[in-house]
């Protein structure tokens, strides 16, 4: 079965930039059923949709961080990346990568999400 | 930004008891509302989409309604696994939106 997987590092200072990538194991990133998405949750709060890339490299952003964020496919190695540039602590939460089908449904598969700390 | 509001906050059930959750959208979103369930330390897992289909695996217990700007998750008999946080999230505009959460704690 399909499984996603993030990766990254943990701490970034501020005003730096959060590099994430998510491996999809099990299935194919390049099948064309699927769009790929970045959401974050700050501790003991609620979700935030940041934005979601297609195989084809098209995307769609949340406007509230349009300006700083990049999402990224690499199908060669299954994976999709993001990159949040200008850094906060308000940008401290954890963050999952999901997939979100072309046809009907939501977001059906998650990562396990990783913990990003912005601190100096 | 469609802005989407769940109620109560928290919701304090008995086992066997039924609970109802709430959400509403600030404008119409037709059916392209999901719900998930978030326990502590883990991801969301889907539980309805298009309003009122259950995800695969999801049990029959839970079950959605509504359209437009009402929605309502219904667990017929809480089982002590349900216990946890539920949201609601549109997905008819950019940028899908996410409700703040429900948390269903043991009475």
């Amino acid at each position: 079965q399909v499984q996603l997987q993030e990766s990254g590092p943990g701490l970034v200072k501020p005003s730096q930039t959060l590099s994430l990538t998510c491996t999809v194991s099990g299935g194919s990133i390049s099948s064309g059923s699927y769009y790929w998405s970045w959401i974050r949750q700050p501790a003991g709060k609620g979700l935030e949709w940041i934005g979601r890339i297609y195989t084809s490299g098209s995307t769609n952003y949340n406007p509230s961080l349009k300006s700083r964020v990049t999402i990224s496919v690499d199908t060669s190695k299954n994976q999709f990346s993001l990159k949040l540039s200008s850094v906060t602590a308000a940008d401290t939460a954890v963050y999952y990568c999901a997939r979100f089908p072309v046809g009907p449904g939501a977001f059906d598969i998650w990562g396990q999400g990783t913990m990003v700390t912005v601190s100096s | 930004e469609i802005v989407m509001t769940q109620s109560p906050a928290t919701l304090s059930v008995s086992p066997g008891e039924r609970a109802t959750l709430s959400c509403r959208a600030s404008q119409s979103v037709s059916s392209n509302l999901a719900w998930y369930q978030q326990k502590p330390g883990q991801a969301p897992r889907l539980l309805i989409y298009g309003a009122s289909t259950r995800a695969t695996g999801i049990p029959a217990r839970f079950s959605g309604s509504g359209s437009g700007t009402e929605f309502t998750l219904t667990i017929s008999s809480l089982q002590s696994e349900d216990f946890a946080v539920y949201y609601c999230q549109q997905y008819n505009n950019w940028p899908f939106t996410f409700g703040g959460g429900t948390k269903v704690e043991i009475k």
